[in-house]
């Protein structure tokens, strides 16, 4: 069971627009929804959007996602220092009875 | 509030067992399903086992197939993760998450603090 794939990095000023691509593939992300992660230094992780696109309340709408074919999107807009942090994606995978496939995470780095 | 406590973790050694328990307040548990995720010492996330909210489901990642149980208690509101025949590859620590469905759908929107498993001999 491979990772879905993740830039490892990114990095952008305040103020700017960063985006955060996840590749996967039919079984995965083609089938099901795309899942994303915030992951602050030292801190279990924390929902960001789930479906594709829908943010759990108290996310900031700064944080946007999407999905096209086998790969899907984060955006995160209006950039800020407490952004920084690991963002993984994840989706369900329907091989082998079905499983949880993550993304190999990218570290972003608010410059 | 929604909280999920994990427990059982610890030094452990190659080929040995260990039970990882996750206690669940704040919510009505037999309405989620809860997941046990794992995150190696500076790597990423790694899904390991899935439990529906009446045990009708239950998934795990190939490497611990046969060498993992997930179960849980809806009476008590927890579930366990027994964990057998422990390999270095296993050192790591675990969360415990609660699905925002019942059925397995990998959307975790609850996370514990996680319990730390050291294999080594």
């Amino acid at each position: 069971q491979s990772v879905l794939t993740q830039p490892p990095s990114a990095s952008g000023t305040p103020g700017q627009t960063v985006t955060i691509s996840c590749s996967g593939g039919r079984s995965n992300i083609e089938s099901n929804t795309v899942i994303w992660f915030q992951q602050l230094p030292g801190q279990a992780p924390k929902l960001l959007i789930y479906s594709n696109n829908q943010r759990p309340s108290g996310v900031p709408d700064r944080f946007s996602g999407s999905k096209s074919g086998t790969s899907g999107f984060l955006a995160i807009n209006g950039l800020q220092s407490e952004d920084e942090a690991d963002y993984y994606c994840a989706a369900w995978d329907d091989r082998m009875n079905g499983f949880v496939i993550f993304g190999g995470g990218t570290k972003l780095t608010v410059l | 509030e929604v909280e999920l406590v994990e427990s059982g973790g610890g030094l452990v050694q190659p080929g040995r067992s260990l039970r990882l328990s996750c206690k669940a307040s704040g919510f009505k548990f037999d309405d989620y399903a809860i997941h046990w995720v794992r995150q190696s010492p500076g790597k990423g996330l790694e899904w390991v086992a899935g439990v529906s909210w009446n045990s009708g489901e239950i998934r795990y990642v190939d490497s611990v197939k046969g060498r993992f149980t997930i179960s849980r208690d809806n009476a008590k509101n927890s579930i366990s993760l027994e964990m057998n025949s422990l390999r270095h590859a296993d050192t790591a620590l675990y969360f415990c998450a609660r699905d925002m469905r019942g059925g397995l759908w990998g959307i975790f929107d609850f996370w514990g603090q996680g319990t730390l498993v050291t294999v080594s001999s």
